[in-house]
């Protein structure tokens, strides 16, 4: 079964432009996750999304967002970005009722 | 910000040596998990952890939920080269709020040949 996968895997932007991360779980799973990781903060959750509604959100601003379509698909975009945005953003999945979250490879982003 | 604290931070040990990190936190978790994410890469699931007391393996790593369920520690036995990497505890909360992990800081597991 193939794992998470997370497009694109590298990515360059400049202050105050939009950026659109795409994730694609674990055929079946219908829960997509997404965390934040920077080397001060660590890991930090960002919003769940099951069944195409978003299920729970993290402490992050409204330039954060996301979608889920109805193939579990799912898209997170950051508006008006921020050179504290750069960092690794994950995708986890898992079946919708467990808490057993399986991560992709990330989307390493770089805001200058 | 994170909740859990996880120690130690580093450990730099010989190839062979036994391993042992663990997480603390101030809450109540009805599932720890235990990661390994390489440079450039997702943590990978390592164990899993559903009930208080369960002691669970998976080859040479051991990890266990805490009967007072605010920790959790993983031990490596024999280290080889390739469990260098960064490990990361994590716990879920029970709050009907869909899954929503809390990470540790991470430990950073160095093995010298």
């Amino acid at each position: 079964k193939a794992g998470v996968t997370q497009t694109p895997r590298y990515l360059i932007k400049t202050r105050g432009q939009q950026v659109t991360l795409s994730c694609s779980p674990i055929s079946g799973h219908r829960s997509v996750s997404w965390y934040q990781q920077t080397p001060g903060q660590g890991l930090q959750f960002l919003f769940e999304y099951f069944s195409e509604t978003q299920r729970n959100k993290g402490n992050f601003p409204g330039r954060f967002s996301g979608r889920q379509f109805s193939n579990s698909r799912s898209e997170m975009n950051v508006s008006t970005l921020e050179l504290g945005d750069s960092a690794l953003y994950l995708c986890a999945s898992a079946l919708g009722g467990t808490e057993t979250q399986y991560f992709g490879p990330g989307t390493r982003l770089l805001v200058l | 910000g994170q909740q859990l604290n996880q120690s130690p931070q580093s450990m730099f040990i010989q190839e062979g040596e036994d391993v042992s990190m663990n997480c603390t936190s101030s809450s109540i978790f009805n599932t720890w998990l235990w990661y390994k994410q390489d440079p450039g890469e997702g943590p990978v699931l390592l164990i899993a952890l559903y009930k208080a007391g369960e002691l669970t393996s998976n080859g040479r790593l051991t990890a266990q939920f805490g009967i007072t369920r605010k920790d959790s520690f993983l031990n490596i036995s024999a280290s080889i080269p390739s469990d260098v990497g960064i490990y990361f505890c994590a716990g879920h909360m029970n709050n009907n709020a869909g899954n929503m992990l809390t990470f540790g800081g991470g430990t950073r597991l160095m093995v010298k040949p």
